[in-house]
Order: structure tokens, then sequence, then C-alpha cells
């Protein structure tokens, strides 16, 4: 079974491009998390979505980033107009049910560097 | 009061060791409580988890003791391995959470030397 696939592994984007991570989450999956860690600190909650909904946008900055999980496909995490604090590790994370206390798979993270 | 402070935030320990990663938390709703396991350039993995009916959970070398009252709760490697050396991160949710999201405290840095 493969896990939780994210790519890229590594994306670099000069300031004012736009960003596109994609998560594919475990296959039996419909609930996708997306986490940004940055350098010496734990993971923040940016969203959680699931299929072509968004259930919870509670840790997503109100500008220039968006998410979706479409009926077919990964889902994509996109960033526009980069600046140099969105300079991260984005963790996509699944689970099954969605339900609280479920165990949360993750994806191996897209490194972000905006130069 | 969704956050969770854990320390310390690095940790060295020689190889036969016992480590121990403690957390707090403020939120009295949270009911679940897994610790993760990331090993650099990987995503993190469940490691153990405990929920608040019992006090303590021991799987293998890993233990998690938790203080209801004290709103804490810690991590325990025993006979540490080289192996072990990764970051290790705390977390807790409750019933009323959004899906299965995790509040994720900052982690510690674990180094075990041979």
């Amino acid at each position: 079974n493969a896990g939780v696939m994210q790519n890229p592994r590594h994306l670099v984007r000069r300031r004012g491009q736009e960003a596109r991570l994609r998560c594919s989450p475990m296959k039996g999956h419909s609930h996708v998390y997306w986490y940004r860690q940055l350098p010496e600190e734990g993971l923040k909650f940016m969203v959680y979505l699931q299929k072509e909904n968004i259930i919870d946008e509670s840790g997503m900055p109100k500008e220039r980033f968006s998410a979706e999980f479409p009926k077919e496909g990964p889902s994509i995490l996109r960033i526009q107009q980069v600046v140099r604090g969105d300079s991260a590790a984005y963790f996509c994370a699944s689970s099954p049910r969605g339900f609280p206390g479920e165990k949360l798979f993750f994806g191996s993270g897209t490194q972000l560097s905006v130069l | 009061q969704q956050q969770v402070k854990q320390s310390p935030q690095s940790l060295i320990v020689q190889k036969g060791g016992i480590s121990i990663i403690n957390c707090a938390y403020e939120n009295t709703a949270f009911d679940y409580f897994p610790w993760y396991q990331q090993f650099p350039g990987k995503g993190p993995a469940l490691l153990i988890a405990i929920r608040p009916d019992v006090s303590e959970k021991k799987e293998g070398r890993f233990t998690i003791s938790f203080n209801k009252s004290a709103k804490q709760f810690s991590l325990h490697i025993m006979d540490s391995q080289p192996g072990d050396s990764a970051t290790y991160f705390c977390a807790a949710s409750t019933g009323e959470t959004s899906g299965s999201r995790l509040t994720f405290g900052e982690g510690t840095q674990l180094t075990v030397n041979p």
C-alpha cells in the first residue's frame, strides 16, 4: 500500500511567484489535512478537507493561501505571490474516517524555499 | 487554550539511558494524546497514544505517563538507542475537534550517543 504521497519534495520559487503543492492521500482515505512546519517549530494546522469540501480552514492565512481536494486527483495547496516567510516544510496527512482521535498518516513533506 | 507546551527543546542521552520528554496543556477538553516521531526528511509517524482514562501506557521501550490533575503527560524511552535519534512531537485533540485534526507541541530533538 502506498502511503501519503507528496510532490514535489523540494520547490524553489522567487518572491511573487506561485507555489502549488500536491498531496495524494492513502488509498481509501478521503480526509486530508495540511500542516506547516517552520524551522525549529512544531507543526501548525492549516486546513482540513474532504473530497470537494473545505471543512476547517481556521489555520490558513486569509490571503494568498488556498486549498482544494477535487473529486478526482490530489489535494492542492496553492500559495500565490510567495514571500520569504512562506519558506517552510509543508506536510499533508490523511485519515480514513475523519473521527477525533483517529491516526493521522503523514507524507514526507514539500520543502518550499522562497528566494 | 489550544496550545500544547513541550520541553525540553533538545535532549542528549547516552545509549542505554532513559529519555524523558514532557508536555503540558491547558484545555481540559483534550481527550486524546499521541506522540509522533519524525526522522530527518520524513513526515511524522505515530509512535504511541493515550486517552485520559488511564495513567500509563507502555509499548515496548516507549511509555506514556499521564497526569490528568496536573494536565501533563510525558514520553519515556527506556534503554535509548542511537536509532531513536529523531524529533518527537506530543499532540492533543478533543472530541469537538474537526476531523482528526491535532494540536502539536513544539518538538524535542533527541540525540542518543553511542
